[in-house]
């Protein structure tokens, strides 16, 4: 059984430069999320995905971030033009369905660092 | 709005002590309640949950009763060990849109 799995775990890049995270959820889940969290803090809300309709956006900290998930499946998170202000961990995280308990389950996210 | 308050860290105790991490919500309607745990260096684990008042989630001797009279979800373990050390997160699910609401987190320090 494998978990959700973030690639890159680590990615230093310059300011101005775009740059794109990739996550694959556990493979019968359908829904999935993306959150941000800065040392310290817990994770903060960025998008959602159901299958592969992205159903809240709202919460994206700027129109630099975008996200997809064209095939239902694996997700990423691109970051344009990126400021030291977005040196964070990006987390991703699935969950099935159904169900009444609307637990998640994370990924080892990956940590950006803008220099 | 949703909102999770916890006690700030870090909580330092010596191995086998008890331990009480005090978690406090403001939710509309019934939200399902979580305790999360980061380890150093990994990702977020699901440690136990509660979804209606009165349940009482437990996994590896941490339990958590869900209050709804006092809005609270507060984790505890009887005899915690170095192994525990970590930075714990309690979280809330309003169900009507799916994100997970955080609290800020609370780093353990356990000392043999």
């Amino acid at each position: 059984d494998t978990g959700v799995s973030q690639d890159p775990r680590h990615k230093i890049t310059k300011r101005g430069q775009n740059v794109t995270f990739r996550c694959d959820p556990i493979s019968e889940h359908n829904r999935l999320y993306w959150y941000r969290q800065t040392l310290g803090q817990g994770p903060e809300f960025l998008t959602y995905f159901q299958n592969e309709a992205q159903l809240e956006k709202s919460r994206l900290l700027s129109d630099r971030f975008s996200a997809e998930r064209p095939k239902g499946s694996f997700s990423t998170l691109e970051i344009q033009r990126t400021e030291q202000g977005d040196s964070a961990m990006y987390l991703c995280a699935s969950s099935p369905s159904g169900g009444t308990s609307y637990e998640q389950y994370f990924g080892p996210g990956t940590r950006l660092t803008v220099t | 709005g949703n909102s999770v308050t916890q006690m700030e860290g870090p909580v330092t105790l010596s191995e086998e002590a008890f331990l009480t991490i005090n978690c406090t919500y403001t939710a509309t309607g019934y939200p399902s309640l979580f305790w999360y745990v980061q380890y150093p260096g990994e990702g977020l684990q699901l440690l136990l949950k509660a979804t209606k008042a009165d349940d009482k989630g437990s996994n590896k001797g941490f339990e958590a009763t869900y209050r709804k009279e006092t809005t609270s979800f507060h984790l505890e373990k009887g005899s915690v060990q170095v192994s525990d050390s970590a930075v714990y997160f309690c979280a809330l699910s309003a169900r009507s849109n799916y994100q997970l609401i955080w609290g800020a987190g609370t780093k353990l320090i356990i000392k043999p």
